[in-house]
């Protein structure tokens, strides 16, 4: 069965500064990988996505995220940090067959961003 | 295109009690999958439906059920609630058969006193 490992369960950056979010997962095999951001109060709203092809993959709102099969790591990275930035993140997987529809969610990192 | 719609947004229940949750997908999608959101447990899944068929389910008691309608819409009904099923449950939809991304929508609160 997959997993997914988010090892920071809080981070706090300035406003300005950049910004990377650390994923881990567990999948026998190359996995569909997932970033989603949820506001209070909101449902999960997707950052990017990786399926195959380029490992470095671009999103909405600056996002980037790179896959590293070697260290079965999905790394979210921003440049600069806004201060509307400031969710919980969530870094999920898919297996591939007939659980489509089912994702594997890490636990989440809230990310608190300081003027 | 409209988003994906749950209602109610909030519910109040008591123990022993059911409830039944609503989701419509977007327009066109035929899959619906199923979450639970606690702060200890996280982001879990119950079920997936897809043109009426459960896909999939989650590690949950037979308590909590689904199902969809032929317009793609589904329900969730959980029986004879605990405090423990206090939680958001999101729902989210996808386009087709093949592995694309889940669109999620606002969720709804459930409170269990």
């Amino acid at each position: 069965a997959q997993s997914v490992t988010q090892p920071d369960i809080h981070i706090t950056v300035s406003e300005g500064a950049s910004l990377e979010l650390r994923c881990n997962y567990s999948y026998g095999a190359t996995p569909y990988l997932f970033w989603y951001v949820q506001s209070p109060g909101q449902g999960l709203q997707l950052l990017l996505k990786y399926f195959s092809g380029d490992t470095l993959v671009q999103g909405i709102k600056g996002f980037e995220a790179e896959f590293k099969r070697s260290q079965s790591s999905f790394n979210l990275r921003k440049p600069s940090v806004h201060w509307s930035d400031a969710a919980e993140y969530f870094c999920a997987v898919g297996a591939p067959g007939t659980s489509y529809g089912k994702l594997t969610f890490g636990q989440g990192t809230i990310l608190t961003v300081h003027p | 295109k409209a988003g994906v719609t749950q209602t109610p947004r909030y519910l109040i229940k008591t123990r022993g009690q059911q409830v039944t949750l609503s989701c419509s997908p977007i327009s066109g999608h035929r899959s619906v999958s199923w979450y639970q959101q606690t702060p200890g447990q996280g982001l879990q899944f119950l079920f997936e439906y897809f043109s009426e068929t459960q896909r999939n389910k989650g590690n949950f008691p037979g308590r909590f059920s689904g199902r969809q309608f032929s317009n793609s819409r589904s329900e969730m009904n959980v029986s004879t609630l605990e405090l423990g099923d206090s939680a958001l449950y999101l729902c989210a939809s996808r386009a087709g058969e093949a592995y694309n991304e889940q669109f999620f929508g606002p969720g709804t609160r459930l409170t269990v006193l």
